[in-house]
């Protein structure tokens, strides 16, 4: 859907760097969420948050950071890369219950 | 904790003929349950979800249907055409968690 975008669509960086993937929605959704992909794993959570200055972590949160001093941002920094964070990054969001998640197009990540 | 499982890993059928995938989940306070489609280097869709207050759904050729007691809910594709090749995730959800439960997914092949 338009309404969420990511950014960038493809980065690659080298360990240790620092990198930020961006997420914006224009729904004023209330929920929004960060997952990566890896093949075998499936949709695994990272972080997510119930409203502006609120967050939570998921299954997978080490080695991440969030904020959202906006509804519509939730950005999400890797402060030292790792090898191990190559993955497809999807930022998600939804309204009050009970509703679904709508899914941006993902952040392909490669870190060397 | 909560958990979605989901059956089987992968599927294949030959055109035309049906599919069905199965999900059960361990939150007895869930109440909705969407199923998405992610196609190959795609975000993942919402197709199809329903919630606890009824037992089926149907959309086209897609149908849900959800026992409460058994906890256990399925994907029905009748007369599966080569666009449904993708990967299917059923999810769960309790009206109180901010965040919701996704199944590990089906990997389904429509043979020709």
């Amino acid at each position: 859907d338009a309404g969420i975008t990511q950014s960038p669509r493809y980065k690659i960086t080298e360990t240790g760097r620092q990198v930020t993937l961006m997420c914006h929605q224009t729904w004023s959704h209330s929920y929004m969420f960060w997952y990566r992909q890896d093949l075998g794993h499936g949709l695994r959570l990272i972080y997510y948050s119930a409203a502006a200055d609120i967050t939570d972590k998921g299954e997978v949160p080490d080695g991440y950071v969030v904020s959202r001093s906006k509804t519509e941002n939730f950005p999400l920094t890797l402060e030292s890369a790792t090898r191990s964070q190559t993955s497809v990054y999807f930022c998600a969001s939804s309204d009050r219950d009970p509703q679904p998640q709508h899914f941006g197009d993902g952040t392909r990540l490669s870190i060397l | 904790g909560e958990n979605v499982e989901q059956h089987p890993s992968t599927l294949s059928v030959q055109e035309g003929d049906s599919a069905v995938i199965k999900c059960t989940y361990s939150d007895s306070a869930s109440n909705y349950f969407p199923w998405y489609k992610q196609e190959l280097g795609k975000r993942p869709q919402l197709i199809i979800d329903i919630r606890s207050n009824v037992g089926e759904k149907k959309d086209q050729r897609i149908a849900v249907t959800l026992n409460k007691t058994a906890k256990h809910f399925s994907l029905h594709i009748t007369e599966t055409q080569p666009e449904d090749s993708a990967v299917y995730f059923c999810a769960a959800k309790r009206s109180s968690a901010s965040k919701i439960i996704f199944g590990s997914g089906t990997r389904l092949s429509i043979r020709p």
